[in-house]
C-alpha cells in the first residue's frame, strides 16, 4: 500500500530552527508538496521538490532523497505564526496526492 | 484567500437531513476536488472532477453525491449521513489534474457535525 509518516507533533522555540521529517512508500513518484494549515483555515502551498536536494524560500527549505523516500522542512528563525499543522504529501505514479497526517508544531516564547 | 471559497463554513445537521455544501473557484483552473480532513488522520480524497467529469471516486458511500456543473463550481450533496461522518470537508481546486506539476489550492472548509 501507500505510506506517507511524519511526526504527529513537534515544539519548538521562537527563533530557533525545525526540521519536519517525511518519508514515503507510494507506487510511483512525480513530485512532493508541503503545505501548511493554521486551525480552521485552509492549507496552503509551500514547497514543491521533484528532484534531489535542496530548495530555499526565505525562512523555509524543503529537501528531497527520492532514494531513500525521505523529505523534510526546515524552518528557520521560529515565529510565533509559525505554529501550524505541516502536511508533507507526494504525488504518485497516477498523479494523484496521497498525504500524511500531518505535524502539528507549536513554538514556544 | 486562495481564491476558492466555501459555503456554509460550519454545518449542524441530523441523520434524516438533506443539505449540501458548495465551492466556488475564481482562479481558472479546470479540477476541482473534494477531501474529507478528521482529526490526526490523511485527508481522504473522495471525488475529482477534471473539465466537469468525474474522474475519480474512492469508495465514497452514496450518501455523499458530488456534482460539478461548471469549471468553477463544485457541490457536495448529502443525505441520511452517519455520526462517523462528521469532519471538516474541503473543496480544492488545480489547473488540471494529473501532470506532474499538480498545485491545489484549498477552499477554508466546510465544519460537518452530525447529531
Amino acid at each position: 500500500g501507500q505510506n506517507i509518516d511524519q511526526p504527529t507533533e513537534m515544539t519548538a522555540t521562537e527563533g530557533a530552527i525545525v526540521q519536519i521529517n517525511c518519508t514515503y512508500q507510494t507506487s510511483g513518484f512525480n513530485g512532493l508538496f508541503w503545505y501548511q494549515q493554521h486551525a480552521g483555515e485552509a492549507p496552503t502551498f509551500l514547497s514543491y521538490n521533484v528532484l534531489d536536494g535542496l530548495e530555499e524560500k526565505g525562512r523555509f527549505s524543503s529537501f528531497l532523497s527520492r532514494s531513500k523516500g525521505y523529505s523534510y522542512l526546515l524552518l528557520k528563525e521560529l515565529q510565533m505564526k509559525d505554529s501550524a499543522s505541516y502536511l508533507c504529501a507526494v504525488s504518485d505514479s497516477n498523479y494523484q496526492l496521497i498525504w500524511g497526517a500531518g505535524t502539528k508544531l507549536i513554538i514556544k516564547p | 484567500e486562495t481564491g476558492v471559497t466555501q459555503t456554509p463554513r460550519h454545518l449542524v445537521m441530523g441523520m434524516t437531513n438533506k443539505k449540501s455544501l458548495k465551492c466556488e473557484q475564481h482562479l481558472g483552473h479546470n479540477a476541482m476536488y473534494w477531501y474529507k480532513q478528521s482529526a490526526k488522520k490523511p485527508l481522504e480524497l473522495m471525488f475529482v472532477y477534471n473539465f466537469k467529469e468525474q474522474t475519480e471516486n474512492n469508495s465514497v458511500p452514496s450518501r455523499f453525491s458530488p456534482e460539478c456543473p461548471n469549471s468553477s463550481h463544485l457541490f457536495l450533496h448529502l443525505h441520511t449521513l452517519q455520526p462517523e461522518d462528521s469532519a471538516l470537508y474541503l473543496c480544492a481546486s488545480s489547473l488540471e489534474s494529473g501532470g506532474s506539476y499538480n498545485e491545489q489550492f484549498f477552499g477554508p472548509g466546510t465544519r460537518l457535525t452530525v447529531l
